[in-house]
């Protein structure tokens, strides 16, 4: 199975900051990550597909790339519905897997 | 809009069985698959397997390889999941989600706890 190891696990940032997160496969994927946000008590909502596709109305302070196996989310500038965990996904190779998740909070 | 929704939160004893619905509306049913995940509490998300809707082909995580089964209803556009043999390590909210390479629309969730 392919792992995904995102770092950190936790965020603490403020209102306004550039953040970012990384995902590594313990494989190459090519492109074939996506990344997803979710509210506390929601499902999870996919933002970027392929590695840096933003979905259709997502914000373009969102922003991703990498391929491979080093990939990586950038928020421009925090917003406050950004404080969210977020998630990558690999969807090469079956099972398909997740990454632990990381959580961006207040600090 | 795409839109899935799911049947409400269950409650079984260990070694019951749960079955979730999924109710896709919002596009042409058998034109996507149809995958479920789940979420234990304050864990990351764990793929469970997934059904092609248009020719009712699954694939499932080895994991629940021998207790789940994904089906689908065509003419009522519903996806279903069985999960057999519960234990408290199910506990979790299950979700289902659409195929569009990613997950591009994810039902609301169904929680399953599984206590005696």
């Amino acid at each position: 199975d392919i792992q995904l190891t995102q770092s950190p696990s936790l965020l603490s940032a403020s209102v306004g900051d550039r953040v970012t997160i990384t995902c590594r496969a313990s494989q190459g994927i090519n492109t074939y990550l996506a990344w997803y946000q979710q509210q506390p008590g929601k499902a999870p909502k996919l933002l970027i597909f392929p590695a840096s596709t933003l979905q259709s109305g997502v914000p373009s302070r969102f922003s991703g790339s990498g391929s491979g196996t080093e990939f990586t989310l950038t928020i421009g500038s925090l917003l406050p519905e950004d404080f969210a965990t977020y998630f990558c996904q690999q969807v090469k190779t079956y099972p398909l897997t997740f990454g632990g998740g990381t959580r961006v909070e207040i600090k | 809009q795409v839109q899935l929704v799911q049947s409400g939160a269950e409650v079984k004893k260990p070694g019951a069985s749960v079955k979730v619905s999924c109710k896709a509306s919002g596009y042409t049913f058998i034109r996507h698959a149809v995958h479920w995940v789940r979420q234990a509490p304050g864990q990351s998300l764990e793929w469970m397997g997934w059904i092609n809707a248009g020719n009712g082909d699954t694939k499932y995580a080895q994991k629940f390889q021998d207790r789940v089964t994904i089906t689908r209803d065509t003419s009522a556009s519903t996806v279903y999941m069985d999960l057999r043999s519960l234990r408290s390590e199910d506990t979790a909210v299950y979700y289902c989600a659409r195929d569009n390479m990613a997950f591009d629309s994810w039902g609301q969730g169904t929680l399953v706890t599984v206590s005696s």
